[in-house]
């Protein structure tokens, strides 16, 4: 069984500054997805970026960009110039070729003004 | 487009009362999925529909029902609401008939209480 964990619950940031979101998976799959899904306080999930496992290139969305180290089973999550907007939960998730969605806990951000 | 809508946004049922929540997209999707939210639980898989005419369980199924109605639409039913369903309920959608390494776009929830 594949599993997803988000070990710390809570983070916070200053506006305009950097903040790492961690993520570790196990699967035993070679060909699967990565997901950070964003929840603000509407509790709309909303897609925040997608890495396929077989490319080597990490993923960027504007603000948003991933770390992907597949060797260490390791997928965080980088936002730069945080902004207020940003504050939200965060979930990780995973599916493969043979194993659905599977999502971490969530990780509340919030953003110091 | 809408993409993904879900209604009610809000509903209280008594212990033993019944509901369908109802779930539709826009987006010509062939798979759907109803999934339950709990505090510190992640979101977790209830049934889903590969293609129209066609339903599954998933992790936490029992207590519930589901029908997929045409290829817009998936219900979730509550025949008799326990306590132990108070919770947030997505419905999502995605394309092709694989439920397998897709990506998947979510309605805005709906809060349930059970009281």
């Amino acid at each position: 069984a594949q599993t997803v964990t988000q070990s710390q619950p809570e983070m916070s940031v200053q506006e305009a500054e950097t903040v790492t979101l961690s993520c570790t998976y196990d699967t035993s799959e070679s060909d699967y997805y990565l997901f950070w899904y964003k929840q603000p306080p509407s509790r709309q999930m909303i897609l925040v970026i997608r890495q396929e496992a077989y490319k080597q290139q990490n993923a960027t969305e504007n603000r948003f960009s991933v770390n992907f180290q597949k060797a260490a089973k390791s997928f965080s999550l980088k936002i730069s110039d945080s902004q207020l907007g940003d504050a939200a939960m965060y979930f990780c998730a995973l599916t493969g070729a043979n194993s659905k969605l599977t999502f971490g806990k969530g990780i509340t951000l919030s953003v110091r003004p | 487009n809408a993409g993904v809508t879900q209604t009610p946004k809000f509903q209280v049922l008594k212990t033993g009362q019944s509901m369908t929540l109802q779930c539709a997209q826009d987006m010509n999707h062939n798979s759907m999925y109803w999934y339950r939210q709990d505090p510190g639980m992640g979101l977790r898989l209830i049934y889903y529909s590969a293609s129209e005419g066609t339903t599954d369980k998933g992790e936490v199924p029992n207590g519930y029902n589901v029908s997929r109605l045409n290829k817009r639409e998936f219900s979730l039913r509550l025949e008799s609401a326990a306590p132990s369903q108070t919770s947030v309920y997505f419905c999502a959608s995605s394309e092709g008939t694989s439920i397998y390494r897709v990506t998947q776009y979510f309605g805005p929830g709906t809060r349930l209480t059970v009281l």
